[in-house]
């Protein structure tokens, strides 16, 4: 159990569009879902905390302009980079906790990989 | 300020030998949680464990075991007798903030087995 699932796995965009990645928890529900940035060779940062059918928080200096966060569903929640351009390549990783449960354990995706050339 | 410290950036060790992996962590909250993730190659994060701050007891699991200590606030993790499928970024991370429930993770450390 604890499946979580993103898609697209690899995207390639010309920079000045934009690309949409999804979230989904497939066997449990999930009220809450995170999104995190990792640049190569470095840690996960923490961008934004997804909450089901409420705004997302955003963490200082993320931009909430450019990172759209949609949590429609409690299975389902998208990150979007708008306008995107070369410094937002990166690996994008999403996170998922199961409802209810306040200090649960994050459950990971297996990321996504944007490149804007 | 919730920090995690994992000072090894970089471990390589020759397979069948027996590897540490140091996290050391700071928070002022008195309930907390504290994980660890590899993360392979491929990029995709694999749960290991989770401790809650009222259990010091150390947990083994085939040929991972890990040491929690809050008088030195420290969650070292050790592989025994690695394998070269044991290669991986290995985060360590922490979790606090009570409903918020974020996760910090480390800078994490490579471990490189030879064969």
């Amino acid at each position: 159990g604890a499946v979580v699932s993103q898609h697209p796995s690899w995207v390639i965009c010309k920079s000045g569009t934009s690309v949409k990645i999804e979230c989904r928890s497939l066997d449990f529900q999930a009220t809450t879902m995170f999104w995190y940035r990792q640049f190569p060779k470095q840690s996960l940062m923490l961008m934004a905390t997804s909450n089901e059918g409420s705004k997302a928080t955003y963490e200082q200096g993320v931009e909430k302009d450019k990172f759209l966060i949609n949590h429609a569903s409690l299975t389902l929640s998208t990150l979007t980079v708008t306008s995107a351009h070369p410094e937002d390549s990166s690996f994008y990783i999403c996170s998922a906790r199961r409802s209810g449960r306040v200090l649960e354990t994050q459950y990971f995706g297996p990321g996504t990989r944007l490149l804007v050339l | 300020a919730q920090k995690v410290t994992q000072a090894q950036t970089e471990i390589s060790v020759v397979e069948k030998e027996d590897v540490t992996l140091d996290c050391v962590y700071e928070t002022r909250d008195t309930t907390y949680y504290l994980f660890w993730y590899k993360q392979p190659p491929s990029g995709e994060l694999v749960f290991l464990i989770r401790r809650n701050s009222f259990d010091e007891q150390n947990e083994i699991s085939g040929r991972y075991s890990w040491n929690f200590q809050k008088s030195t606030s420290s969650f070292n993790f050790t592989i025994t007798a690695s394998q070269v499928v044991d290669s991986a970024v290995y985060f360590c991370a922490l979790a606090y903030g009570g409903a918020t429930n974020k996760l910090i993770f480390g800078t994490g450390t490579l471990l490189a087995v030879q064969p």
